[in-house]
């Protein structure tokens, strides 16, 4: 098993530029997130989903949009890039809704500045 | 909105000597997780927590769940180089179906 991937690894991006996190998983888990991750404030939850075709925000959604149209795969997507989402970003998953003890596997992250 | 609070920040310590870092909020959670994360790459699972005054032991670290659920601690006894990384807990609110919160984290640094 891959685990959690995450593509790509490094972008830089231009103030206004759009583009997709990719990240998908091969432990046929139902619930998936994304973090984002800036010095002093630990990881932040943007969004995440408990199964295919059910998403809903997290505490810091705004300029980030997802969808999950496979259990594999949960791509999320910056409409216009703004240097505040200048971030490393992860990706997690785990087996089912975080009920108590369930674990989240991260991916290994994408670092993303924008100019 | 819960908030996690660690402290310290930041911890240096030489190899052999034990530390602890805290982990601290005004709310209630249901559990608590402990995480290591080391440079470029995710966080792992260490440990979870699910009963107040619960005390968890993995090696030479030992997690402890405060008896009112709002609080944790994490030791480390006898610390080597390979504990070096960012130490993060995670919180379950009772009412928060979900989400997972995390504190900001602890940098503990072990040297030879």
């Amino acid at each position: 098993n891959a685990g959690v991937t995450q593509t790509p690894k490094f972008q830089v991006l231009k103030t206004g530029q759009s583009m997709t996190l990719q990240c998908a998983q091969d432990m046929n888990h139902e619930y998936m997130s994304w973090y984002r991750q800036d010095p002093g404030m630990g990881l932040r939850l943007i969004h995440y989903s408990v199964g295919a075709g059910i998403t809903d925000q997290g505490e810091v959604p705004n300029g980030y949009n997802v969808s999950r149209s496979t259990t594999e795969d949960f791509p999320l997507r910056l409409l216009s890039a703004a240097p505040s989402q200048t971030s490393v970003y992860f990706c997690a998953s785990s087996p089912e809704i975080l009920a108590d003890g369930n674990e989240q596997f991260f991916g290994p992250g994408t670092r993303l500045t924008v100019l | 909105t819960q908030l996690l609070e660690q402290s310290p920040q930041f911890l240096s310590i030489q190899e052999g000597e034990n530390l602890t870092v805290y982990c601290n909020s005004s709310s209630v959670f249901s559990s608590l997780q402990w995480y290591r994360q080391e440079p470029g790459e995710g966080p792992v699972l260490l440990v979870t927590v699910v009963t107040g005054g619960e005390v968890k032991k993995l090696k030479r670290l030992t997690f402890q769940f405060g008896d009112a659920r709002k609080d944790s601690s994490l030791h480390i006894t006898a610390a080597q180089t390979g504990d070096t990384g960012l130490y993060l807990c995670a919180g379950g609110a009772p009412d928060s179906w979900g989400k997972f919160q995390f504190g900001a984290g602890t940098q503990v640094v072990v040297t030879p």
